[in-house]
């Protein structure tokens, strides 16, 4: 499985944009790229996959380039309900576990 | 459609004891994975039961040993209780198939888990 190195925390406030960069150098071919985010004492939530250029959703959008050895997830214009731990993850589809690493905590000051 | 519950929320259990845990799927899943979060770390994979099979199992002993009926629903069974088996325990449910294409990973839904102390 690849590993995937991301920051261990970052800070920010209202209404701007966040961006969480994950890299992941030893992708292999078949593997997509997901994220998961979670709130204290609650399961991880799938936010978004992708597996090259740009994927969009209605509550983020993730940046692959075309090496794919790095991603990033952008979470527009955050509230302090985002405030979370976001996770990325790599691996495909016979991967039949989720691989989490320690994630990223993002804190939303008002 | 119903979502991932686990019971119970919370659990007091103290060495040596022996625990059960419960999860229902999603409606419609067939696969259920099971994942250990100690405080301030990411989930890991402790199996997955596909079809009342054990399909893939993380790097836990045996005494981590598991159930699925044919509802779908699990049972995640802990003897020889340990301090270090603290943590919060995590069930996620996915359809297996789902992925619909090659290299497509699952997306998983996870349950609120399980808050397990050990004494």
């Amino acid at each position: 499985l690849a590993k995937t190195t991301q920051p261990i925390s970052m800070d920010s406030y209202e209404g701007q944009e966040v961006n969480i960069t994950c890299s992941h150098n030893n992708i292999a071919t078949n593997d997509y790229i997901t994220w998961y985010q979670q709130f204290p004492s609650q399961g991880p939530r799938f936010i978004i996959q992708g597996y090259k250029t740009k994927v969009t959703n209605e509550v983020a959008s993730l940046f692959i380039p075309a090496d794919r050895k790095s991603s990033t997830l952008s979470l527009p214009r955050v509230s302090l309900s985002d405030t979370a731990v976001y996770y990325c993850l790599v691996g495909d589809m016979y991967d039949y576990k989720l691989s989490f690493g320690a994630g990223t905590t993002v804190t939303v000051r008002a | 459609e119903t979502g991932v519950t686990q019971s119970p929320t919370h659990l007091i259990k103290t060495r040596g004891q022996q625990v059960t845990l419960r999860c229902s799927s999603q409606s419609g899943h067939n696969t259920v994975s099971w994942y250990q979060q100690a405080l301030g770390q990411g989930p890991q994979f402790i199996f997955q039961y596909y079809r009342e099979e054990e399909n893939g199992r993380g790097n836990f002993p045996p005494r981590f040993s598991g159930l699925q009926f044919p509802n779908y629903s699990s049972e995640l069974n802990v003897n020889a209780l340990e301090l270090d088996d603290s943590a919060l325990y995590l069930c996620a449910s996915s359809l297996a198939g789902l992925a619909g294409g090659p290299g497509r990973q699952e997306e998983q839904f996870f349950g609120p888990g399980t808050r397990l102390t050990v004494l």
